[in-house]
């Protein structure tokens, strides 16, 4: 079974940008999850999406955003970028009541 | 509020040590879910456990086992005879379990393991 697919695994952008991160879960999987990893603040999650609702939200500014579709790909939004957005962002899926399987991330770098 | 404690930053040990890595929690759910993930130098996490509240029984899992303490909220980690390739940065990780969703893990900063030969 494939496992969670995460494009592009790197991206350079500069301030004032917007940028889409692109998460495909696993298969069968419904529940998408975002989280955002840097070196000060750790792992934060974001936004989790399940049958193409966000059925939960971490603290966040509006700038980011996320979204599902009906084959449970998601995508996450990040618009007017700032230099603090350079991260790693990991997508994980599961099953309902389920571990989550993470994906091997994008690496974001804001200039 | 909830929250994932992991106050050893780095351990550092030599090959075939045993180590134990802790993790505290605090909530105020009465059910909830505690996870342990590795992430190798090449950034993925790797899933390794899950625990309920409710089950509070030991596991062993190879070389790994899980001692949860609900009376001391601790859920901590101990590696038997470890290896250069238990090499990683471990993360302990909260959520709970309301309306069925699980999306949301509080995680620990993580404690990076170097193991030396």
């Amino acid at each position: 079974k494939a496992g969670v697919t995460q494009t592009p695994r790197y991206l350079i952008k500069t301030r004032g940008q917007q940028v889409t991160l692109s998460c495909s879960p696993i298969s069968g999987h419904r529940s998408v999850s975002w989280y955002q990893q840097t070196p000060g603040q750790g792992l934060q999650f974001l936004f989790e999406y399940f049958s193409e609702t966000q059925r939960n939200k971490g603290n966040f500014p509006g700038r980011f955003s996320g979204r599902q579709f009906s084959n449970s790909r998601s995508e996450m939004n990040v618009s007017t970028l700032e230099l603090g957005d350079s991260a790693l962002y990991l997508c994980a899926s599961s099953l309902a009541l389920n571990e989550q399987f993470f994906g091997p991330g994008t690496r974001l770098t804001v200039l | 509020a909830q929250k994932v404690t992991q106050a050893q930053t780095e351990i550092s040990v030599v090959e075939k040590e045993d180590v134990t890595l802790d993790c505290v929690y605090e909530t105020r759910d009465t059910t909830y879910y505690l996870f342990w993930y590795k992430q190798p130098p090449s950034g993925e996490l790797v899933f390794l456990i899950r625990r309920n509240s409710f089950d509070e029984q030991n596991e062993i899992s190879g070389r790994y086992s899980w001692n949860f303490q609900k009376s001391t909220s601790s859920f901590n980690f101990t590696i038997t005879a470890s290896q250069v390739v238990d090499s990683a940065v471990y993360f302990c990780a909260l959520s709970e379990a309301f309306g069925g969703s699980q999306g949301n893990l509080i995680f620990g900063k993580g404690t990076k393991l170097s193991v030396k030969p």
